[in-house]
């Protein structure tokens, strides 16, 4: 089975940091990686898709990238508005979610 | 615009039933796979099951299988999901998710969710 490690689980930076979260898969996927970035109370929103794929709407601050089995997000600006939990999706096979990654604002 | 409704959601008593709906809009339902994605409270994402258009291919997460079942409705436009044999663990926000096309399996519309608590 296809497992994947997300990390790091928690995070906090300032407004104008550069922030990444990366997700392993324990094989290669391919490209088959979503993030999603969740809200407290809220459904998850997809930001990217095919690893670097913007969503329609999504601000370009929000990229994705593949290094192999690592895929990484970076928000190039944060923003107070991006204080959310972002979770990686897998979605080789079946789809398989990461252990997310709650982000917050100093 | 596309919107998802999910509804059935409430307390039950370990081992009993439940049957959660999602009612659908906006898009071509009946040509597109859907999937049901929970989340226990204060956790992370799981996906649960998905649905081919014509019900012909259904898959499970290993920790439901043999208890839950997908169906769905393309008259109605609803998505369903019978538990049984329900656990404590499977206290969570149930999620309907359409994917982004019609066999895609990552997603871009999510409904507001319904809660189902399993307690003594």
């Amino acid at each position: 089975d296809i497992q994947v490690t997300q990390s790091p689980s928690s995070l906090s930076a300032s407004v104008g940091d550069r922030v990444t979260i990366t997700c392993r898969a324990s094989q290669g996927i391919s490209n088959s990686l979503a993030w999603y970035q969740q809200k407290p109370g809220r459904a998850p929103k997809l930001l990217l898709y095919a690893a670097s794929i913007l969503e329609t709407g999504v601000p370009p601050r929000f990229t994705g990238s593949e290094s192999g089995t690592l895929y990484t997000l970076t928000i190039s600006s944060l923003q107070p508005e991006d204080s959310a939990t972002y979770y990686c999706q897998l979605y080789y096979i079946l789809p398989l979610f990461g252990q997310g990654t709650k982000l917050e604002i100093k | 615009q596309v919107q998802l409704v999910e509804s059935g959601g409430g307390v039950v008593q370990p081992g009993r039933s439940l049957r959660l709906s999602c009612a659908a809009s906006g898009f071509a339902f009946s040509s597109y796979v859907m999937h049901w994605v929970r989340q226990a409270p204060g956790k992370g994402l799981e996906w649960v099951a998905v649905t081919s258009y014509d019900e012909a291919n259904k898959y499970y997460a290993d920790s439901v299988k043999g208890r839950f079942t997908i169906s769905r409705d393309n008259s109605m436009n609803t998505l369903f999901l019978q538990m049984d044999s329900l656990r404590a663990e499977d206290t969570a926000m149930y999620y309907c998710a359409k994917p982004y096309n019609y066999g895609s399996y990552y997603f871009d519309s999510w409904g507001q969710g319904t809660l189902v608590t399993v307690s003594s």
